[in-house]
């Protein structure tokens, strides 16, 4: 069965600090896509970024970029220059083919002033 | 564009009502899907349907229904509502193959639903 591990329930950070927000995965299958989302006190939910089991390079979009490792079946979301504005629950989500979506319990993510 | 539009934004429902969750998506995606989401459980997939005219369970089926009569809508039908029913539910959507897929899950704003 996949599952996807968020061991993290919450996290501080000072402003303008890294923060690294860790997932684990569990899948049998070869080829899967690794997806981060945030969800602001808002409610709604944003696609950060996303990682295919088969890229090479860890991907990056803007300050957020995600730390692969394959081989530990880790997909962790790396933060930099933290701003007030991240404050926000960060899920971790995969999909492989012909499966459905599984998400994480997500990381409360707290950015101090 | 709107891309999800989920309805209504709240309710509060009494047991053993029935109540319809509408999502409507204007992106022409192939796949939808209900989740409910509750504090420290994360998302969990109630429904979903690759294409117009299919549905399937996902995690949590029992106690609601969907229907894909076309591709844009997807409504979510709690029949005889229960507390434990209490959560805010999301529909989103996805490219499928064919439609330049990147597998992204777009999200609706959310529906928090309360069954007294």
């Amino acid at each position: 069965a996949q599952k996807i591990t968020q061991t993290q329930p919450g996290m501080f950070v000072q402003e303008k600090e890294a923060v690294t927000l860790d997932c684990t995965y569990d899948t049998s299958d070869p080829s899967y896509g690794l997806f981060w989302y945030k969800q602001p006190s808002s409610g709604e939910m944003i696609f950060l970024i996303y990682q295919g089991s088969y890229d090479q390079q860890n991907a990056t979009e803007g300050r957020y970029s995600l730390n692969f490792q394959k081989a530990r079946k880790s997909a962790n979301l790396v933060i930099s220059a933290s701003q007030l504005g991240d404050s926000a629950m960060y899920f971790c989500a995969m999909k492989s083919y012909g499966q459905n979506f599984v998400f994480g319990p997500g990381t409360r993510l707290s950015v101090l002033p | 564009t709107a891309g999800i539009t989920q309805a209504p934004t709240s309710q509060i429902l009494a047991a053993g009502r029935s109540m319809t969750l509408r999502c409507t998506q204007d992106m022409r995606h192939n796949a939808m899907y209900w989740y409910r989401q509750d504090l420290g459980l994360g998302l969990r997939l109630i429904h979903y349907s690759n294409t117009a005219g299919t549905t399937g369970k996902g995690e949590v089926p029992d106690g609601y229904s969907v229907s894909r009569a076309n591709t844009d809508d997807f409504p979510l039908t709690l029949a005889s509502a229960v507390p434990s029913q209490t959560s805010v539910y999301f529909c989103a959507s996805m490219k499928v193959a064919g439609q330049g897929a990147t597998g992204e899950l777009f999200f609706g704003e959310g529906s928090r639903l309360t069954v007294l």
